[in-house]
């Protein structure tokens, strides 16, 4: 069946790289994405990544996509304080629902 | 720029009373997607809805949940009788499908409490 999965936990120090990681099972997913949730709010997509593409660049933040193993992962340059959040990978199953990972919290330290 | 709202951000109700929880997608999309998130718990699919029907819905999307697009802006989620376990945050969700792209915007959700 569907699943996502991510570990639930990194610790960074600010100004370091973070890479957050996940792993999915449906190979048929066209779009792949991450969304962010601070605090009390809602999901705020960050960025997504076509299936036949292998990398996304946008300002900070890289993801990078290897198909052959279903892993997917994000990557954000000189992490700030600002970036503590919890970061959710979520596949498509078509047009019709998302299928989202448990979500990997994010804590910057100083 | 355009986001999804939805009303209230918080709603407490007892055991057996019916709710409606209110969304407004982004004008000009297509789709719409209701999900839940269970304090602690992955976020989970409810229900998507496209050209007035519903398009699928999961094993949680019993004989209790309903939906509506009543007019040209609102879709909403109704409860008929709600139970101590719909305890949990509700997401609203649009699709615009311009383009080729599949991207879901969410809305900042109703927290639903069941008491």
């Amino acid at each position: 069946g569907e699943d996502v999965e991510q570990s639930l936990f990194l610790s960074v120090r600010e100004g370091d790289s973070s890479v957050i990681n996940c792993t999915y099972t449906d190979s048929s997913s066209t779009y792949l994405y991450w969304y962010k949730q601070e605090p009390g709010a809602g999901l705020q997509l960050l960025t997504y990544i076509f299936s036949n593409m292998d990398m996304k660049q946008d300002q900070r933040l890289t993801v990078l996509l290897n198909k052959k193993d279903k892993h997917l992962s994000l990557r954000i340059a000189d992490t700030q304080t600002g970036d503590s959040a919890i970061y959710f990978c979520a596949e498509s199953v078509g047009y019709n629902k998302l299928i989202f990972g448990a979500g990997t919290r994010l804590a910057v330290h100083p | 720029e355009p986001e999804v709202t939805q009303t209230p951000s918080h709603q407490v109700t007892q055991m057996g009373q019916e709710v409606i929880l209110r969304c407004v997608p982004i004008s000009n999309h297509l789709y719409f997607y209701w999900y839940r998130q269970i304090l602690g718990q992955k976020v989970e699919f409810l229900v998507s809805f496209y050209n007035n029907e519903i398009s699928e819905k999961s094993e949680i999307f019993d004989d209790q949940f309903s939906v509506e697009r009543p007019d040209g802006s609102n879709f909403t989620l109704k409860i008929r009788s709600t139970k101590l376990e719909d305890s949990a945050m509700y997401f609203c969700a649009s699709n615009p499908l311009a383009g080729g792209y599949n991207t879901q915007y969410f809305g900042p959700g109703t927290r639903l409490t069941v008491l």
